[in-house]
């Protein structure tokens, strides 16, 4: 199974400032054929299911605010909130697709200094 | 506004077995790969299981195999889990999840849309 390592497991950002969520995989993500990173992040906050954000490493859900972003490949990934706010204190996930059992990372908790 | 309505959750003994069921709407069920996804309390999301559009094929997660299935009725746009020989580490908030369009009908992907969830306690 692929192994997904997120670190930091919690930050705390000051309002407008960026926050950075990193992500690991244990096995390339990355499907050679289409040049594709199997890789997604969502954003979960208290007593709600998750919500998409990023799939395919940095292609953004409809709906989605731009001061989220993904970016990385292979087995590297981040996430960034560029300008965080209030509404984004959550715990965020990255997710693998590159290979069934679909495989989470441990979970990073986003809070305000 | 793609919905997705769990239910069937409660509290079994170890060893019982218990049906979720989740009923969508506003989406055409038939065409997208559909998935379970459960969170033990205060833990991470864990992926349990997925059946092709047409359920012609599933897939599940180790832990589950030989004991949870994964079914699908497309003229009741309702997706349904079995679990039988239930475990205290099956103790978990399930998640009925879309996959997305294309390939997601036919692969494992990522998930598109959640349900709110059905809490299902394994405790004696």
């Amino acid at each position: 199974d692929i192994v997904m390592t997120q670190f930091p497991d919690s930050l705390a950002v000051s309002l407008g400032e960026r926050a950075t969520i990193n992500c690991k995989s244990s096995q390339n993500v990355l499907y050679s054929s289409n040049s594709k990173n199997y890789l997604a992040w969502y954003q979960q906050k208290p007593g709600q299911p998750p919500k998409l954000l990023i799939y395919w490493a940095s292609t953004r859900e409809s709906g989605v605010p731009d001061r989220f972003s993904g970016s990385g490949s292979g087995t590297d990934f981040t996430l960034t909130i560029s300008r965080l706010q209030a509404e984004d204190v959550a715990v965020y996930y990255c997710q693998q697709y590159y290979i069934p059992p679909l495989t989470f990372g441990g979970g990073t908790k986003v809070e305000i200094k | 506004q793609v919905q997705l309505v769990e239910s069937g959750g409660g509290v079994v003994q170890p060893g019982g077995s218990l049906r979720l069921s989740c009923a969508v709407s506003d989406f055409t069920f038939s065409s997208f790969g559909m998935h379970w996804v459960r969170q033990a309390p205060g833990k991470g999301l864990e992926w349990v299981a997925f059946i092709r559009y047409d359920g012609s094929d599933k897939y599940y997660v180790d832990s589950v195999k030989g004991r949870f299935s994964i079914s699908r009725d497309n003229s009741k746009n309702t997706l349904f889990l079995q679990m039988s020989s239930l475990r205290t580490e099956d103790t978990a908030v399930y998640y009925c999840a879309k996959g997305p369009p294309g390939a997601g009908s036919y692969h494992p992907y990522y998930f598109d849309s959640w349900g709110q969830g059905a809490l299902v306690t394994v405790s004696s």
